[in-house]
């Protein structure tokens, strides 16, 4: 079972690139979310997708974009990437309260 | 903005040790989970507890709700290297989707040999 799969495990990127972050998941959940991991931070959700079609802001959307056209896959977009936003980004789905992770995407802007 | 501390930040032990790791808030929360993340890998759920004062054990790893399910705490018995990792809690918010977790800061755990 491959469950939640995130790509690409690492990227770096110069101040004002865009990138797309992919995320694909076989467990045929609803929900979807986007989160990111900051040292002493914990995990702050960024935006997440109850379904096919419907997506919603999370804690920091702010300089990501999302869509949902398919149950599988949940894309995260940077328009243009700022240092801020050097981070480790994980995918999640879930069935219920149950979260599952991917391995998540290691990302520098410089 | 919920938030949920936990504490201590890092934890450096050795093998065979106990170690107690704790959550807290000031909101009340109707279930609480336990994360273990390890290095390059995402956090994998270990427990949820739903009901205040409920205790449940997972092996040598005692979880608590607090009573008034604003805080809960992870006790580890008889630490191993395998138990290395960050420790994170994150509860479900009073109406909040059963899905949208408030995520803990997170316990480095690092047992030594």
């Amino acid at each position: 079972n491959a469950g939640v799969t995130q790509t690409p495990k690492f990227q770096v990127l110069k101040t004002g690139q865009s990138m797309t972050l992919q995320c694909a998941q076989d467990m045929n959940h609803e929900y979807m979310s986007w989160y990111r991991q900051d040292p002493g931070m914990g995990l702050r959700l960024i935006h997440y997708s109850v379904g096919a079609g419907i997506t919603d802001q999370g804690e920091v959307p702010n300089g990501y974009n999302v869509s949902r056209s398919t149950t599988e896959d949940f894309p995260l977009r940077l328009l243009s990437a700022a240092p801020s936003q050097t981070s480790v980004y994980f995918c999640a789905s879930s069935q219920g309260a149950k979260l599952f992770f991917g391995s998540g995407t290691q990302l520098s802007v410089l | 903005t919920q938030l949920l501390e936990q504490s201590p930040q890092f934890l450096s032990i050795q093998e065979g040790e106990n170690l107690t790791v704790y959550c807290n808030s000031s909101s009340v929360f109707s279930s609480l989970q336990w994360y273990r993340q390890e290095p390059g890998e995402g956090p994998v759920l270990l427990v949820t507890v739903v009901t205040g004062g409920e205790v449940k054990k997972l092996k040598r790893l005692t979880f608590q709700f607090g009573d008034a399910r604003k805080d809960s705490s992870l006790h580890i018995t008889a630490a191993q290297p395998g138990d290395t990792g960050l420790y994170l809690c994150a509860g479900v918010s009073q109406g909040g989707a059963t899905n949208k977790l408030i995520f803990g800061t997170g316990t480095l755990l690092a047992v030594q040999p």
